[in-house]
Formats: C-alpha cells, sequence, structure tokens
C-alpha cells in the first residue's frame, strides 16, 4: 500500500471557521492532489502540486487554497468553511504527471 | 464531451458469482485506472490498465483502447467484495482523473 496519511480522519467545524486538512505521503513522489468526493459528483479535482512551491488549480478551486512546503506534506485550507465545503476529501499521489495515482484514506469534513 | 461511463450502475450478486463491469471512455480519456471503494470508504486501486489484461487472484481487467472501454471481471466473488466499483482515466494527457459514476456491487451470503 502507497504510504499516504491524512489528518484528521475527521472534523466537524462550523461555517466561517478557518480548516486545514493535511496529507503526509512517505513514497517521495512528485506529484500531490486534492479531490472532494460529492454523492451526484463522483470525485473532482481541487488542487495539485507537482513539486515543492509549485500548485495549480483543478476544476473546483474555489473557496480553497493549498501550499507544499516539503516532499512529504500537501496542505488544503478552507480560509471560510461553508456547509457547500461539506465533503470527504482524498489526497493523492503519482510519482509522474499521466499516471497511476493513489489515494489516502480521506477526510469527512462537516460544516455546520 | 469528456465522458466515463460505467455499467451497470446496481449489480446484485449470491456469493460464488461472477460479474463483469464496464467502463467505456471517450476519445481525449486514456490510461484507465480501477478502483474499489469498499464500505469505509476507502479507494483501493485494483488496476492501472492503459491497454490489454492484467489478472490479480479473482479479479482481471481488460482495456481495449482502440475501442473505447474497459472490462472488469470479478470471478467467485465474495462478500468482501461489495462496495463501488470505479473507472477513471486522465483527460487529454492531464493531471486530474476523471471519474465514472461507479457500479455498485452487493455480494450477499
Amino acid at each position: 500500500d502507497a504510504g499516504i496519511t491524512q489528518s484528521p480522519r475527521h472534523k466537524v467545524t462550523e461555517t466561517g471557521t478557518p480548516v486545514t486538512l493535511r496529507c503526509h505521503q512517505t513514497e517521495n513522489h512528485r506529484y500531490m492532489y486534492w479531490y472532494r468526493q460529492d454523492p451526484g459528483h463522483g470525485l473532482r479535482l481541487i488542487h495539485y502540486s507537482y513539486g515543492v512551491k509549485d500548485t495549480d488549480k483543478g476544476e473546483v478551486s474555489d473557496g480553497y487554497s493549498v501550499s507544499r512546503s516539503k516532499t512529504e506534506d500537501f496542505l488544503l485550507t478552507l480560509e471560510s468553511a461553508t456547509s457547500s465545503q461539506t465533503s470527504v476529501y482524498f489526497c493523492a499521489i503519482s510519482p509522474i504527471t499521466y499516471n497511476e495515482q493513489f489515494f489516502g484514506p480521506g477526510t469527512r469534513l462537516t460544516v455546520l | 464531451g469528456i465522458q466515463v461511463e460505467q455499467s451497470p450502475p446496481d449489480l446484485i450478486l449470491q456469493e460464488g458469482a461472477n460479474s463483469t463491469l464496464r467502463c467505456n471512455f471517450s476519445d481525449s480519456v486514456n490510461n484507465l485506472q480501477w478502483f474499489h471503494q469498499n464500505p469505509w470508504g476507502q479507494l483501493i486501486n485494483l488496476f492501472y490498465i492503459p491497454s490489454g489484461t492484467k489478472q490479480n487472484g479473482r479479479l482481471s481487467a481488460t482495456t481495449v483502447a482502440t475501442e473505447r472501454y474497459s472490462l472488469l471481471y470479478i470471478s467467485s466473488s465474495q462478500t468482501t467484495d461489495s462496495g463501488v466499483y470505479f473507472c477513471a482515466g486522465h483527460y487529454k494527457a492531464g493531471t486530474a482523473l476523471i471519474f465514472g459514476k461507479g457500479t455498485t456491487l452487493s455480494v450477499s451470503s
């Protein structure tokens, strides 16, 4: 199994509060991704990173920011959480782009 | 448009039965992967299969890229096979995986 951990695994927060989710990998892969999974929409890409300090937007990036200061860590921040951001968030990694991606265990976020 | 379509949407089996899940994908989608999302929500990689056939125990997959489809075969199904099976591919050599809506499999003993 790919060495990917996500923290926290579950979080309940209130509208308007900041939230940071962490993805940590032990594979030294260059590419890291954040997806969200919602009923009826499947998994959609939020942001991705192609190296330390190198990030770009995905399909559903509004309301989210990311940072990657170390190869092994990719942080997803909701600056001011809204109820529409209630979802399951998955981190993924891959050694090169356009290649097999491996997913972490997910974080279930509920915004009240 | 960008399409990854899976069939059937739902499948109910008795333990021991065989099944075939299908994934059709559009011209701009490549490098197919199959995943199993178990009842606890984990996404487990089954196959990375841009083309050809691969086997892993009771599971096998075939992708015919020229005809834009992939098949996942599950033989002698077990209750632990229950969950949602997704296929996903890359759009035009891009970064994001485009997922199908999944096939929900229920295996009863």
